[in-house]
C-alpha cells in the first residue's frame, strides 16, 4: 500500500460547486497532515493545516479520520483560481513528510 | 512575507557533470528539506537537515547527493556524476519547527 494516496481526479467541476477531495495514509503513527496546492510548475504552497477536530478557513474544510486513516478536503463555491493540483501531505516521524500524488482541479466558467 | 530563494531557477548540464542547487531558507527557520519532481509525478522527500546534519533521508539520496549549509545562509544541494534521471525540479524547503513548511520556487535540473 502506498503511503499516501489519493483520488487520481482530475475534477472538472462548474464554477460554483463544492468537490471534495480524499486521501488515505498508511502509517497509523502519522503525526500531522496539511493540504497544500500546487499551479503548474510553480513550488507546493500550504493551503491548510488539518486538525483532528476538523477545520475550517474560509470555503475549505479539512477533515481528519485517525481511526479510518483518511483526510479529506472540502472546497464549496469553486472559484476560477481554485484550478490547481491538490496535494495531500503526511507527516509520518519527527522530521519527513510525504506528498500524496495530488488531485487535479479544473474549475471551469 | 519572508521567501525560500532558490538559485538558478533554470539549470542545464551534461550527463556526468555535478551541479549544485542553492538555497537561502528563511532566516529564522532551522530545519531545510530538499525534495524534487520530476514532471508529471508526485513531490518526493529526499532529505531533511538540522543542527547542521542531516536527520533524514530518503532511499532516492544516495551517495550521488550530498547537502551542505556552508555559511549560516546558504543550503545547498550536490548532484554528482547526473544522470538523466535527474532531471526534475528540485525545491527546497525551510520550516521553523518541522511543521508548516515554506518551499522555494524550485530549480528546473535538465540534464542532458
Amino acid at each position: 500500500r502506498k503511503e499516501v494516496e489519493q483520488d487520481p481526479g482530475p475534477f472538472n467541476v462548474p464554477e460554483g460547486a463544492t468537490v471534495a477531495f480524499n486521501c488515505t495514509y498508511s502509517n497509523s503513527a502519522s503525526q500531522s497532515f496539511f493540504w497544500y496546492r500546487q499551479d503548474c510548475r510553480k513550488e507546493p504552497k500550504l493551503l491548510m493545516s488539518v486538525y483532528s477536530s476538523g477545520n475550517e478557513d474560509g470555503r475549505f474544510t479539512a477533515q481528519l479520520n485517525r481511526a479510518s486513516q483518511y483526510i479529506s478536503l472540502l472546497i464549496r463555491d469553486s472559484k476560477l483560481s481554485d484550478s490547481a493540483t491538490y496535494l495531500c501531505v503526511v507527516k509520518t516521524s519527527y522530521d519527513k513528510v510525504i506528498f500524496g500524488p495530488g488531485t487535479s482541479l479544473s474549475v471551469i466558467p | 512575507e519572508p521567501e525560500v530563494t532558490q538559485t538558478p531557477s533554470h539549470q542545464v548540464t551534461q550527463m556526468g557533470q555535478e551541479v549544485i542547487l542553492r538555497c537561502v531558507p528563511i532566516s529564522n527557520h532551522l530545519y531545510f528539506y530538499w525534495y524534487r519532481q520530476i514532471l508529471g509525478q508526485k513531490v518526493e522527500f529526499l532529505v531533511s537537515f538540522y543542527n547542521n546534519e542531516i536527520s533524514e533521508k530518503s532511499e532516492i539520496f544516495d551517495d550521488q547527493f550530498s547537502v551542505e549549509r556552508p555559511d549560516g545562509s546558504n543550503f545547498t544541494l550536490k548532484i554528482r556524476s547526473t544522470k538523466l534521471e535527474d532531471s526534475a525540479m528540485y525545491f527546497c524547503a525551510s520550516s521553523e519547527a518541522t511543521v508548516r513548511y515554506t518551499f522555494g520556487s524550485g530549480t528546473r535540473l535538465t540534464v542532458v
